[in-house]
């Protein structure tokens, strides 16, 4: 399996804040990678797809970038709603994996 | 409205198995792989399989082959996850979700199910 490393593990921050969580594979992916956001007890939302295609209704404030095997999802202007906890998600084989989350806290 | 439903909360003993099911609905059940996810209690989530209803076609991620089994009845548009021999270590919330693209093998997951949180215990 591919292995996914998200840093930091727990980030914290205020709002207005510009935040960036970093997600590194342990082989290139290409540009096949997708970030979630999850709050407590709610599944998993889709934010990015692509590496950095924005899904449809998600705030513009949420940008992603990168491709083989170093990526970021950036927030450029925190707001109360984004603290949760951020996963990215490599999809170039059959086998996908998660990183293991990169919580987001009020400062 | 584009969903998916899953099956009420489960509480088992060990050694017993366990069937949970994720309903499409609002789309083309068919065309669109179905994966699940597992959360263990206060952890990440980890990509255990996916299925395509169309032709039943499955992958399993290597840490879960031979610990589960996905299945589909796409007339019913219903997936499933099932183990025939359940483990405390199993206690988890298990999610469905849908892929976005309906034509690739590359899969992220535009729609998730609530969960289905199983409790394994003696």
């Amino acid at each position: 399996d591919i292995q996914m490393t998200q840093f930091p593990s727990t980030l914290s921050a205020s709002v207005g804040d510009r935040v960036t969580i970093s997600c590194r594979a342990s082989q290139s992916i290409s540009n096949w990678l997708a970030w979630y956001q999850q709050k407590p007890g709610k599944a998993p939302n889709l934010l990015i797809y692509r590496a950095s295609t924005l899904q449809s209704g998600v705030p513009s404030r949420f940008s992603g970038s990168g491709s083989g095997r170093e990526f970021t999802l950036t927030i450029s202007s925190l707001q109360p709603d984004d603290f949760a906890t951020y996963y990215c998600q490599q999809y170039d084989t059959y086998s996908n994996t998660f990183g293991q989350g990169t919580k987001l806290e009020i400062k | 409205e584009v969903q998916l439903v899953q099956s009420g909360a489960e509480v088992k003993k060990p050694g017993e198995s366990l069937k949970i099911s994720c309903k499409g609905s609002g789309y083309i059940f068919s065309n669109y792989w179905i994966g699940w996810v597992r959360q263990m209690p206060g952890k990440g989530l980890e990509w255990m399989g996916i299925i395509y209803p169309g032709d039943s076609d499955t992958n399993y991620s290597p840490s879960f082959q031979g610990q589960v089994t996905i299945s589909v009845d796409k007339s019913i548009s219903t997936a499933y996850l099932q183990w025939s021999s359940l483990r405390a270590s199993d206690t988890a919330m298990y999610y469905c979700a849908k892929s976005a693209d309906s034509i690739q093998t590359r899969w992220y997951f535009d729609l998730w199910g609530r969960g289905t949180p199983v409790t394994v215990s003696s």
